[in-house]
């Protein structure tokens, strides 16, 4: 199995461009997760869909974030404007079990 | 609502040396806790995990964690350390049918020469 897959792993923007953020979850896994980790705040969850539906979105920091799930093997988090405060790693797991799950080498996003 | 405490932001140890990075949990219900380990600019990778059963957990690389209930702890050992177990190590928890994992601070791990 691939693992998840995140992309892009880097991208540089300046302040108040749209970011979009994609993900592709581990086939057969029903869960997604969207993290967001710094320094300041250590590891953050953003959102996370069970069956391709937002269960519980209260980590989203602002109406600016929005995370979408169109199909079982597609998720993206989009940040528009971004700010230089969104400047974070931003993860991607998904998970079959309650048990475990699987997260993807993340995506570093630069904000200036 | 659940919490993860790890205590010791920064752990040095020899290589050789016994690891033992601590994590206290609180939880309102019967918790599942995670260790998982971050290499630098990777994802976050599993080591092992506690649901129900036995309390001590071997994981990989040679890891284990106990699970002590009654001084709400889960904290993570390994006999000797290796240099590449140097990494960012957080302990996590998450209760009863909850999806939502509660991550720790995470503890840094530098295995000296």
């Amino acid at each position: 199995d691939a693992g998840v897959i995140q992309s892009p792993r880097h991208e540089v923007t300046e302040m108040g461009q749209e970011v979009t953020l994609r993900c592709k979850p581990i086939s057969g896994h029903d869960y997604l997760f969207w993290y967001r980790q710094t320094m300041m705040r250590g590891l953050e969850l953003l959102i996370y869909f069970n069956n391709n539906v937002p269960i519980d979105d209260s980590g989203m920091p602002e109406d600016r974030f929005s995370a979408k799930m169109p199909n079982a093997s597609f998720s993206t988090l989009k940040i528009q404007p971004s700010e230089p405060r969104d400047s974070a790693v931003y993860f991607c797991a998904s998970s079959k079990t309650v048990y475990e799950q699987y997260f993807g080498p993340g995506t570093r996003l630069t904000v200036t | 609502a659940q919490s993860v405490t790890q205590l010791g932001s920064h752990v040095s140890v020899s290589e050789g040396a016994l690891v033992l990075l601590r994590c206290n949990y609180s939880s309102s219900v019967p918790p599942y806790l995670f260790w998982y380990v971050q290499y630098p600019n990777q994802g976050l990778q599993l080591l092992l995990k506690y649901t129900t059963g036995a309390t001590l957990v071997k994981g990989i690389n040679g890891f284990e964690a106990e699970f002590k209930k009654s001084e709400t702890s889960f904290h993570l050992t390994k006999p000797s350390a290796h240099m590449s177990d140097a990494a960012e190590y957080f302990c996590a928890v998450s209760g009863g049918s909850a999806r939502q994992l509660t991550f720790g601070s995470g503890t840094q791990l530098t295995v000296l020469p």
